[in-house]
This record gives C-alpha cells, sequence and structure tokens, in this order.
C-alpha cells in the first residue's frame, strides 16, 4: 500500500513569495490533515478536511494561508505571501475516517524555507 | 499554552538497556494518547497508543503507562537497540475528537 505522498520535498523562498505544497494521501482515506512543524516543536495542526470539506480550520492563519482538496482526494496548501516564520516542515496525514481514535498516517512532509 | 510537554530534549541510553520517555499534559479532557517516532527527512509513524480507560498497553518492547491522577505517561522501550534512535513525540486527543496536540519530542540516541 502506497503512503502518503508530498511535494516537493524541499523549497527555499525570499520573503513575500508564493509557494504551494501537495499531497497525495492514501487510497480511500477520507480524512485529511496538514500540520506545521516548526523546528524544536511538535506538529500543530494547520486544517482538517473529511472529504472535500473542512472539518476545523481554527488554527490556520487565513490571511496568508489557503488549502483545498477539490475532489476530496489530493490537496494543496498555500502561502501567499510567506514570512520568515513560515519556515517549517508541512506534514500531510491522512486517516481512514474521521473520529476519535483513528490512526493518522503522514507523509515525508515539505521543508519550507523563507530568506 | 503548551498542553503536552516532554521536558527531556534527549535521552542517552547504551543498547540493551531500558528506554524511558516521559510526557506531561494538562488537560483533563484528553482521553486518548499516542507516541510517533520520526526519523531524519520521514514523517512521524505511529508507534503505541493507550486509551484513558487504561493504565499500560504493550506491544513487544514498548509499553506505555498513563497516570491520569498525574497527568504523565510514559513509554518504555525494552531493550534498546540502535535502531529505536529517533524522535519521539508524544500527543493527546480529547474525548470525541481526532485533533492530535503533540508535544515537543525526545531525542532518543542508543549507543552500542
Amino acid at each position: 500500500e502506497a503512503g502518503v505522498a508530498q511535494s516537493p520535498r524541499y523549497k527555499i523562498i525570499e520573503k513575500r513569495q508564493s509557494v504551494a505544497f501537495w499531497c497525495n494521501p492514501i487510497s480511500g482515506h477520507a480524512t485529511l490533515y496538514w500540520y506545521q512543524q516548526i523546528l524544536g516543536q511538535g506538529p500543530k495542526l494547520l486544517i482538517q478536511f473529511q472529504n472535500n470539506g473542512v472539518v476545523d480550520d481554527s488554527q490556520l492563519p487565513k490571511d496568508r494561508f489557503s488549502a483545498e482538496r477539490l475532489k476530496g482526494v489530493d490537496s494543496t496548501l498555500k502561502i501567499q505571501p510567506a514570512k520568515l516564520e513560515d519556515s517549517a516542515v508541512y506534514l500531510c496525514a491522512s486517516s481512514l475516517v474521521t473520529g476519535a481514535n483513528n490512526e493518522q498516517f503522514f507523509g515525508p512532509g515539505t521543508r519550507l524555507t523563507v530568506l | 499554552d503548551q498542553q503536552v510537554k516532554q521536558n527531556s530534549p534527549s535521552l542517552s541510553v547504551q543498547e540493551g538497556r531500558i528506554s524511558i520517555l516521559n510526557c506531561d499534559y494538562t488537560n483533563s479532557m484528553f482521553d486518548y494518547f499516542l507516541w510517533y517516532k520520526k526519523y531524519p527527512a520521514e514523517g512521524p509513524t505511529f508507534l503505541i497508543s493507550i486509551s484513558s480507560i487504561k493504565d499500560k498497553n504493550e506491544d513487544g518492547r514498548f509499553t506505555v503507562f498513563l497516570n491520569k491522577s498525574a497527568k504523565h505517561l510514559s513509554l518504555h522501550i525494552v531493550p534498546s537497540q540502535p535502531g529505536d534512535s529517533a524522535v519521539y513525540f508524544c500527543a493527546a486527543s480529547a474525548y470525541n475528537t481526532d485533533k492530535l496536540i503533540f508535544g515537543t519530542g525526545t531525542r532518543l540516541q542508543v549507543f552500542p
């Protein structure tokens, strides 16, 4: 079974530029998550999708971050414009369903460096 | 406000010995706890979990203990192996939700 795929693996941009990350969850997984992991911290949930609907985006900085999952499968996360403090690893995860105690499977992440 | 805390950023253990990783939480609504393991340049992978109705869960070399009154859990690895060298994250979720709150991680190094 293929795991969660993410691209690109690394991205370096200058502040005020835009960037987009792509995630392909495990086939058949209805729930998709985007996390931000700043160096020295644990992953922090940015947004959670159930199929193509948003379940939780309470910690997404909506003035600069956006995410979509148009057909309930792939998802993109965009930052526009980027700030220095956005430097982090962006992790995508998926789970079979939404609900308590469902295992989340993580992709390898995209490491973003904002200069 | 850090609801899940891992106060030891690193731990070094000799191969064959026991590794004990600790985690404290503040939110009494948490009822499900997980440990994830992360190698460099990879995403976290699920290791073991425990529900608040239990105080111990064992899976091979890995055992998680939960002390609800102290709001504390620990992961025991016995015996430790060099391949266990990784960053370990403690995570928690509240009743009827799958939103995970992660700790800051503990880097475990197992040396020969």
